[in-house]
């Protein structure tokens, strides 16, 4: 019973394009949500968050939108850089910190971005 | 100069076996998490601890327990080990309402 859907498992994208990366999710009480990257033998890092408040948040080259009628959220990489290519990982919760932290995670989307 | 950091990083054994991956962070957060990445990449939440004190327990067999010795410390002790344990163990910490800092990841394989 997934939560927090990435149905895209991989993407493949120019340098210097837009990336989009998809997440969807299905528990209408979370209302904080994250985005992870993570490369090879590493863990996860944070990335960008966006509370339900907002429908956007903006730090440098990335920016998540947040479309909650439609329950779906988006990361834009613009430019996309060879070293953004990592699995970027969807995550979801009800009240930042206030379940201390329980976290629900989609399974990943691979980017990989070619020169 | 590693913020969270877990041994071993490769941990390969005999089914049966009784085994434990440690955990430290030294950036003073207050919780700590124990995760699991299976073999269909899914991050799954095991445990957390709130300054020591055991705050999310999932749906995690009792094979699995996880001891705190203090807060900068969360360690994963697995007994009877089973074909089925075998993944990528990921330790988190973080502040209360902060973002979660990840360890590199311990893989585990069972034989």
């Amino acid at each position: 019973d997934q939560q927090v859907k990435q149905n895209s498992p991989s993407l493949s994208v120019q340098e210097g394009r837009i990336s989009i990366l998809n997440c969807d999710y299905t528990n209408s009480m979370f209302d904080y949500f994250l985005w992870y990257k993570k490369y090879p033998a590493e863990g996860p890092t944070f990335l960008i968050s966006i509370s339900s408040i907002k429908d956007k948040n903006e730090d440098g080259r990335f920016t998540v939108f947040l479309n909650k009628s439609a329950k779906h959220l988006s990361l834009h990489i613009v430019p996309s850089q060879p070293g953004d290519s990592a699995v970027y990982f969807c995550a979801a919760s009800v009240g930042r910190g206030s379940t201390l932290g329980r976290l629900y995670f989609g399974r990943g989307t691979q980017l990989t971005v070619w020169p | 100069d590693t913020a969270v950091s877990q041994t071993p990083k490769y941990l390969v054994t005999q089914m049966g076996n009784d085994k434990s991956i440690k955990c430290e962070q030294n950036l003073g957060h207050d919780t700590m998490y124990w995760y699991k990445q299976d073999s269909k990449k899914f991050l799954k939440i095991m445990f957390s601890y709130n300054n020591k004190e055991l705050i999310i327990n999932e749906t995690v067999p009792n094979r699995f327990s996880p001891k705190s010795p203090d807060k900068a410390h969360l360690n994963l002790h697995i007994n009877s080990l089973e074909l089925g344990d075998s993944a990528v163990y990921f330790c988190a910490s973080s502040q209360v309402n902060g973002e979660q800092f990840f360890g590199p990841g311990t893989r585990l394989t069972v034989l």
